[in-house]
């Protein structure tokens, strides 16, 4: 089947511990993604890579990283979490930037006490 | 920048018609897409315009005007199915991609 996963779906941690989202795709997509998702605010783009090894910024970057090692993979990392990246996360991916259909996971929400 | 803006909530009928209006202010234009988003789900895409014009899929119709800043998602037919957020994002260049906060539709029986 024809997916985006990401992992965990759920994480309460405490600030300044670093953890780290994944995010797989199976579709072999150029284009990946992660979005943050906040009442009030939509979907926020966090960080965009349009092929391995090539990232960028969207609007929301700081507090932040990514990596793209592999086509398939495009972690979120958080270096040292604070309570105001208490989000809900989505990672996307396309077949390639200019595709006019994203794929998203299920989602991930963070709770950063 | 971009500006993207739609209503927050709305209510409808089931059975009956509803337009979800969304309207934009950006600069090099690459697209309008409107996404569906049930509670606690992934959003999942609806439709793409890039030309001014209506796009029929099913039940559901977007609209584009390019030189209005407008677009406009048509839900016939309601169901109570329908009922869930939908969004609305612009594309500016091939990887500026913004989402407005939603609409929160409601049907009722």
């Amino acid at each position: 089947e024809a997916q985006v996963t990401q992992n965990p779906r759920y994480l309460i941690t405490v600030t300044g511990k670093k953890l780290t989202v994944t995010c797989s795709q199976n579709m072999n997509h150029e284009y990946m993604s992660w979005y943050r998702q906040d009442p009030g605010l939509g979907l926020r783009q966090i960080y965009y890579s349009m092929n391995v090894e090539v990232t960028d910024k969207g609007d929301v970057p700081e507090g932040y990283k990514v990596s793209r090692k592999e086509k398939r993979n495009f972690p979120l990392i958080l270096e040292s979490p604070s309570p105001n990246q208490t989000s809900l996360y989505f990672c996307a991916s396309s077949l390639s930037s200019g595709s006019y259909e994203q794929f998203f996971g299920p989602g991930t929400r963070l709770t950063v006490l | 920048g971009q500006n993207i803006d739609q209503p927050t909530e709305m209510t409808a009928t089931e059975g009956a018609i509803v337009q979800i209006n969304c309207t934009y202010q950006t600069s090099g234009f690459n697209g309008l897409f409107w996404y569906q988003q049930h509670a606690g789900e992934a959003p999942t895409f609806l439709s793409y315009n890039v030309l001014d014009g209506l796009e029929e899929k099913g039940r559901f119709s977007s609209f584009l005007s390019r030189s209005k800043g407008y677009s406009y998602l048509l839900l016939k037919e309601l169901q109570m199915k329908d009922s869930a957020s939908y969004l609305c994002a612009v594309r500016a260049g091939h990887n500026d991609m913004r989402f407005g906060a939603g609409t929160r539709l409601t049907v009722k029986p």
